[in-house]
């Protein structure tokens, strides 16, 4: 069983700039979550996807957009980058089948706005 | 608004040193409460769902047990390897949306 996996690793980009997080959820998943977690906090949720769609979404605006594909990976968009936006972004699949569903996380995308 | 508060923020024990985390909550109507593990640098791993007062689960020195308005994770008798933050998270029925506590950093000295 193949588990959730996340590209990139680490990444640094500027102020103003456009990023793509991707994720592959664990093999019999059909739901993806998306949260921040700032250095000394929790994770954040910021929405999730299920069934390609956008089904709850946190307290994040528009600028944090996301996409999940028929295999059930996903991508998070953020547009017009702020140093706020440093953090660790995690992705968890899950499958929502049933009651409230247990998630598996990927190890996360380290990303720094300079 | 849900809100999850864990304590205390950091915890230091001796090896063999049992002890309790707490996690205290407020959520309208219950769906689900979740224990996870965090080493540094990585995703949280999942250890314990939670769905109704009075239901307790365990795992090797692990036991979590859970209220109406707080959970508990007890660690007996711990090893340097149970070292690491432990984050709560509640999900309230109805919503996907899932919400995690500060976490609790526990170091288990040799």
């Amino acid at each position: 069983e193949t588990g959730v996996t996340q590209s990139p690793t680490h990444l640094i980009k500027t102020r103003g700039q456009q990023v793509t997080l991707r994720c592959s959820s664990q093999s019999g998943h059909n739901t993806v979550s998306w949260y921040q977690q700032a250095l000394g906090q929790g994770p954040q949720f910021i929405f999730q996807y299920y069934r390609e769609e956008e089904n709850g979404r946190g307290n994040f605006p528009p600028r944090f957009s996301g996409l999940q594909f028929p295999n059930y990976s996903s991508e998070l968009n953020v547009n017009a980058l702020e140093l706020d936006d440093s953090a660790l972004y995690l992705c968890a699949s899950s499958d929502r089948t049933g009651g409230p569903h247990e998630q598996y996380f990927g190890p996360g995308t380290r990303l720094t706005v300079t | 608004e849900d809100q999850v508060t864990q304590s205390p923020e950091a915890l230091r024990l001796q090896e063999g040193e049992s002890s309790s985390l707490n996690c205290s909550y407020t959520v309208s109507g219950l769906r689900g409460l979740f224990w996870y593990r965090q080493d540094p640098g990585k995703g949280p791993e999942f250890l314990f769902t939670l769905y109704s007062a009075g239901e307790e689960k365990e795992k090797e020195r692990l036991k979590a047990t859970l209220t109406k308005k707080e959970s508990f994770l007890h660690i007996t008798a711990p090893k340097p390897e149970d070292s690491a933050t432990y984050l709560c998270a509640v999900q309230e029925g109805g919503y996907q949306k899932v919400t995690f506590g500060i976490g609790t950093k526990l170091q288990v000295i040799p």
